[in-house]
């Protein structure tokens, strides 16, 4: 099962900053965060990653708490191409698998 | 940038036939996945292979199914007799070394088994 709590829907004005929220209270030393999503059926499109401090890349800022049991993924000028399913997945380095949630369905609208 | 490539992108089959789904990851990676999305479904693990073997595989990944890199380039997942619920989206991936660096995915095949 996941390891992650996602709210199941948000909405976002295009140009606006997205912040999606994942709680994973029950997380790991070992273990990292990372956010992938999912357009319409393509296939999962990694983003980003993080272990313990806050990491940004050309698509997005990762902010994870100093506890480390929730994060936030930050798209700072949401566009109507970023409506997608986001997933938030707790896995260990050097795992072999990713267990996917339901994920956040995150809609950007005009 | 580097994609993965699946095809065919939809097949369709009969219940009880073999049915083989291909991938070419990049080319430099050296870690290969299949997952499966049944309609309106999770994302399911199905099997991770390194080193021309099967580092581990989930329940879903039964006798029925296969996995083998047949040359240097392709990854293929073989079904040996299919059943109306195989009927999914799958999605083979890659990474050059295992989970942690993040996986590039295919854009899936579409298995509609009648």
């Amino acid at each position: 099962d996941a390891k992650t709590t996602q709210p199941t829907s948000m909405d976002c004005a295009e140009g606006r900053a997205a912040n999606l929220p994942c709680n994973h209270s029950t997380i790991s030393g070992n273990e990292y965060v990372y956010w992938y999503r999912q357009i319409h059926s393509q296939g999962p499109q990694y983003i980003i990653h993080g272990l313990k401090n806050n990491e940004t890349n050309e698509m997005a800022s990762l902010i994870i708490t100093e506890d480390r049991k929730s994060s936030t993924l930050i798209l700072p000028h949401a566009t109507l191409r970023d409506t997608a399913v986001y997933y938030c997945i707790v896995v260990e380095w050097g795992a072999q698998k990713l267990v996917f949630g339901q994920g956040t369905r995150l809609t950007i609208n005009p | 940038e580097p994609e993965v490539t699946q095809t065919p992108s939809h097949q369709v089959t009969q219940m009880g036939q073999e049915v083989i789904l291909r991938c070419v990851p990049i080319s430099n990676h050296l870690y290969f996945y299949w997952y499966r999305q049944i309609l309106g479904q999770k994302v399911e693990f199905l099997v991770s292979f390194y080193n021309n073997e099967i580092s581990e595989k989930s329940e879903i990944f039964d006798d029925q199914f296969s996995v083998e890199r047949p040359d240097g380039s392709n990854f293929t997942l073989k079904i040996r007799s299919t059943k109306l619920e195989d009927s999914a989206m799958y999605f083979c991936a890659s990474s050059e070394a295992g989970t942690g660096y993040g996986y590039t995915f295919g854009s899936g095949t579409r298995l509609t088994v009648v």
